[in-house]
């Protein structure tokens, strides 16, 4: 089955302690992305990866890193984790030369 | 820079009632135009797309119509089920190379079908 998915799902950590949250996807799509889901303010991206060791910032990178080292991976790192990061995300690919992206199930992240 | 503005809700309607959620975008380029659903503790999934001014993408009962004049791409479906429950984000990827890598999402509408 043709699929994006993350690990964990559910994650409650602590203020300044570094976790990672991992995608994967199964379509061979050389693009992907994380964004974060905020209530009032739909979804922002906060990554993209255009192919293998080709990272760029989207609109909201502040306090986060990513890394492409595979094409069918994306871990998004919190280095040192702050409670205004407590949100919602998701990971999503799309082949190149289609705009539609495919979503991963989300990650509920919660930093105290 | 782009910009999508949808209708706020919470959206309640009795099942068998017509939907219309309203969507309106703002774009330097000639934008793809999506609706996306997401049913409660899911990921987001795509319901429609339009790619160009006059499109109309449909599916599962739901339509809607790339409108280049009005700059809108409102979510219309003539009879809603109780399943139909769900939060309901509009979006646009910009077909512009310096803006085609990211979708713009909307704030989101929920919806909530009474039987």
């Amino acid at each position: 089955e043709a699929q994006v998915t993350q690990n964990p799902r559910y994650l409650i950590t602590v203020t300044g302690k570094k976790l990672t949250v991992t995608c994967s996807q199964n379509m061979n799509h050389e693009y992907m992305s994380w964004y974060r889901q905020d209530p009032g303010l739909g979804l922002r991206q906060i990554y993209y990866s255009m192919n293998v060791e080709v990272t760029d910032k989207g609109d909201v990178p502040e306090g986060y890193k990513v890394s492409r080292k595979e094409k069918r991976n994306f871990p998004l790192i919190l280095e040192s984790p702050s409670p205004n990061q407590t949100s919602l995300y998701f990971c999503a690919s799309r082949t190149q030369g289609a705009y539609e992206q495919y979503f991963g199930p989300g990650t509920r992240l919660t930093v105290t | 820079g782009d910009s999508v503005t949808q209708m706020e809700g919470p959206v309640t309607l009795s099942e068998e009632a017509c939907l219309t959620i309203n969507c309106t975008y703002t774009a330097t380029g000639y934008p793809s135009l999506f609706w996306y659903v997401q049913y409660p503790g899911e990921g987001l999934q795509l319901l429609l797309k339009a790619t160009k001014a006059d499109d109309k993408g449909s599916n599962k009962g739901f339509e809607a119509t790339y409108r280049k004049e009005t700059t809108s791409f409102h979510l219309e479906k003539g009879s809603v089920q109780v399943s139909d429950s769900a939060v309901y984000f509009c979006a646009l990827s910009d077909h512009d190379r310096e803006y085609g890598n990211k979708l713009v999402f909307g704030a989101g509408t929920i919806l909530r079908v009474k039987s």
